[in-house]
């Protein structure tokens, strides 16, 4: 079955990084797009970036760019998304979801999310 | 970057109760537009993709319709497990934005 398998909690200090992994399963890794979006304590739904596991240049929302970098590894199915200087603001689940190269079907599978602290 | 904008931002429903929220794109989508579910402490889960067309194992009890920028999503009889928060976003072009949720509670 078709699984997005993300890694576990962070907690980080104003300033770091952090790096979410996002192994897929269960389907041909090169037939869809992976998404990231992120999600604050209380609020909506906030699209980050996508990457296409066939090669290119991932696309980042315009307010992330410079901080965010998503790269894959075909070998292991796996994305990663990386947030530099991080701040309060960015606390957050950060989720992974596929969505179809070719085809209509959008986000039809998540991660499971991974809640990302920003804390002194 | 196109912008979604939903409404109501939240309603009181009973069971039993038909519920529509509408959706808004600032310019037109053709029909690249989807609804999610989401409960608390959930991913959000796929309802309707393409306006109109229900994902797999997704109750009948729930449509979309709507083309261009205006869109519906209506729950036919609404049933306990659909007190959650829905959010429509569009697909047409990047990045994929999210309408700002409505929450659908109990009345």
């Amino acid at each position: 079955q078709v699984q997005l398998v993300q890694s576990g909690a962070e907690v980080k200090k104003p300033g770091a990084s952090v790096k979410v992994s996002c192994k897929a399963s269960g389907y041909t890794f090169t037939t869809h797009y992976i998404h990231w979006v992120r999600q604050a304590p209380g609020q909506g739904l906030e699209w980050m970036g996508i990457i296409n596991p066939n090669g290119g240049t991932p696309i980042y929302a315009l307010h992330l760019q410079g901080r965010v970098t998503m790269t894959w590894d075909t070998s292991t199915s796996t994305v990663y998304m990386e947030l530099s200087s991080l701040t309060s603001e960015d606390t957050a689940v950060y989720y992974c979801a596929r969505d179809q190269i070719r085809g209509l079907i959008p986000f039809d599978y998540w991660g499971q999310g991974t809640l990302v602290t920003v804390s002194s | 970057d196109i912008q979604m904008t939903q409404s109501p931002s939240s309603l009181s429903a009973s069971v039993g109760d038909r519920v529509s929220i509408t959706c808004r794109a600032s310019q037109s989508i053709i029909t690249y537009l989807n609804w999610y579910q989401q409960k608390p402490g959930k991913a959000p889960k796929l309802l309707i993709y393409a306006a109109s067309t229900l994902q797999s194992g997704v109750p009948s009890r729930f449509s979309g319709s709507g083309s261009g920028a205006d869109f519906t999503l209506t729950i036919s009889s609404l049933q306990p497990e659909d007190f959650a928060t829905y959010y429509c976003q569009q697909s047409y072009s990047v990045p994929r934005t999210f309408g700002q949720g409505t929450r659908v509670e109990i009345k």
